[in-house]
């Protein structure tokens, strides 16, 4: 399969946990993006990355909130001391660069759910 | 105001009708529009891009007016696997991250 991977699909974890998700974006994609899902809701756009680079940051992403790709390929998003309103679908989506990539392709999502 | 309006619905309809959804963005300056399907519980996936003059594919047709800042997507002899939620997508204009803004969402329900 060459889709958008992401891991764990289910996370559950107690108020206050630190969780870190990953994505692996379609290998020749150079663009990565986190957005986040709540029910009822569409997907709300968190973080950008061109290549290894985050370029960009939603005011939506706290403080305790931090996003990697260390080598320009697989991604990870940790929240810090989770609280109950960061449970969400987390998704994680990839695209080519330039204006003939529009089209991003997304992975199944990691479901967190803060108790 | 959210930048990108939709009716959350459900439209309810029958196998074979005809069946419309609207959305409205705040933003004029935004430069492309798209609708996304997304089944229960599954990720976003991209059902058309919107062009200025309309595009059709197969049962699906899409229109776009900027003047009035209003997307429309038409569905033919609707199917039961068309059952799902369709979002309205933009990216707003000289956005170099190409990041998609995306109403709540229109849930369509086909039934027998």
């Amino acid at each position: 399969d060459t889709g958008v991977s992401q891991d764990p699909r289910h996370k559950i974890t107690k108020r206050g946990q630190n969780v870190t998700f990953r994505c692996d974006p379609i290998s020749e994609h150079n663009r990565l993006y986190w957005y986040r899902q709540t029910l009822g809701q569409g997907p709300e756009f968190l973080t950008y990355f061109q290549n290894e680079a985050q370029l960009e940051k939603s005011r939506l992403l706290s403080d305790r909130f931090s996003a990697e790709r260390p080598k320009g390929s697989f991604s990870t998003l940790e929240i810090q001391r989770t609280e109950q309103g960061d449970s969400a679908m987390y998704l994680c989506a990839s695209s080519f660069g330039g204006q003939e990539g529009y089209e991003q392709y997304f992975g199944p999502g990691t479901r967190l759910t803060v108790t | 105001r959210k930048e990108v309006e939709q009716d959350p619905g459900p439209f309810n309809v029958p196998e074979g009708a005809t069946v419309a959804f609207n959305c409205t963005y705040s933003n004029s300056a935004s430069q492309s529009f798209f609708w996304y399907r997304q089944d229960c519980r599954k990720e976003p996936k991209l059902l058309m891009s919107v062009y200025s003059s309309g595009n059709e594919d197969g049962r699906f047709t899409a229109q776009l007016n900027r003047a009035s800042q209003y997307i429309s997507l038409l569905i033919r002899d609707s199917k039961l696997s068309d059952s799902a939620t369709y979002l309205c997508v933009v990216i707003p204009w000289m956005d170099s991250s190409y990041k998609l803004i995306f109403g709540s969402g229109t849930r369509l329900l086909v039934r027998p």
